[in-house]
């Protein structure tokens, strides 16, 4: 069974740092490109970024402008976001997500971690 | 900021047929895969429709996806109850060095 867990949420101030981990199990790791999506309050989905198996491949959101990088350790079967410089409009529910192997979409989410940023 | 456009909510009455539409570009929709998304409120999202129109095992039938030129719909026929929930569609974008966009999300309303 996929299994994808996230922590490393939680409040932080205005400017500062947070770094979220996602801990996979279930299948073999490396051999899936990997997602952070975010929900807003009240919000819609939004992308922020997504990572190769390989690391080969990495893309951004546009709208973190540098502040945030996306990695993974295939020996530990985990994923992370690394966010910094953090804003009041970050303040979400963060989700680890899996993408299909032969198909351009989002199949196994987790169950997602609340990031707050408030002074 | 999302790129895909979704109207904010459509309803119908128990056995019904809903259509939810997604409306995007020659950059995303047009030219990649749409995807469809189930949230129920307080849980994760759920994949319903992938490559336009192909449904994960274990996903009803009454649900079912369709896509042409920048635009794709998600059809839920003999609507039920459970079906009261947030849809999404999603596309990879090919502007921006490539970056994956949501629709602005549709609740359906079961009257």
């Amino acid at each position: 069974e996929v299994q994808l867990v996230e922590s490393g949420g939680g409040l932080v101030k205005p400017g500062g740092s947070l770094r979220l981990s996602c801990a996979a199990s279930g299948f073999t790791f490396s051999s899936y490109s990997m997602n952070w999506v975010r929900q807003a309050p009240g919000k819609g989905l939004e992308w922020v970024s997504s990572i190769s198996g390989g690391t080969t491949y990495i893309y951004y959101a546009d709208s973190l402008k540098g502040r945030f990088t996306i990695s993974r350790d295939n020996a530990k079967n985990s994923l992370y976001l690394q966010m910094n410089s953090l804003r009041a409009e970050d303040t979400a529910v963060y989700y680890c997500v899996r993408e299909a192997v032969a198909a351009t979409c989002f199949e196994y989410w987790g169950q997602g971690t609340l990031v707050t940023v408030s002074s | 900021q999302s790129v895909l456009t979704q109207a904010p909510s459509a309803s119908g009455t128990p056995g019904q047929r809903v259509t939810i539409s997604c409306s995007g570009s020659s950059s995303n929709i047009e030219s990649n895969t749409v995807s469809w998304y189930q949230q129920i409120p307080g849980k994760a999202p759920k994949l319903l429709i992938y490559s336009n129109n192909q449904r994960p095992s274990g996903v009803p039938d009454r649900f079912s996806g369709s896509k042409s030129g920048t635009s794709a719909s998600l059809a839920i026929n003999g609507l039920q109850s459970e079906d009261e929930a947030d849809y999404f569609c999603a596309a990879w974008d090919d502007s921006l060095n490539g970056r994956y966009v949501f629709g602005t999300g549709t609740k359906v309303i079961v009257l």
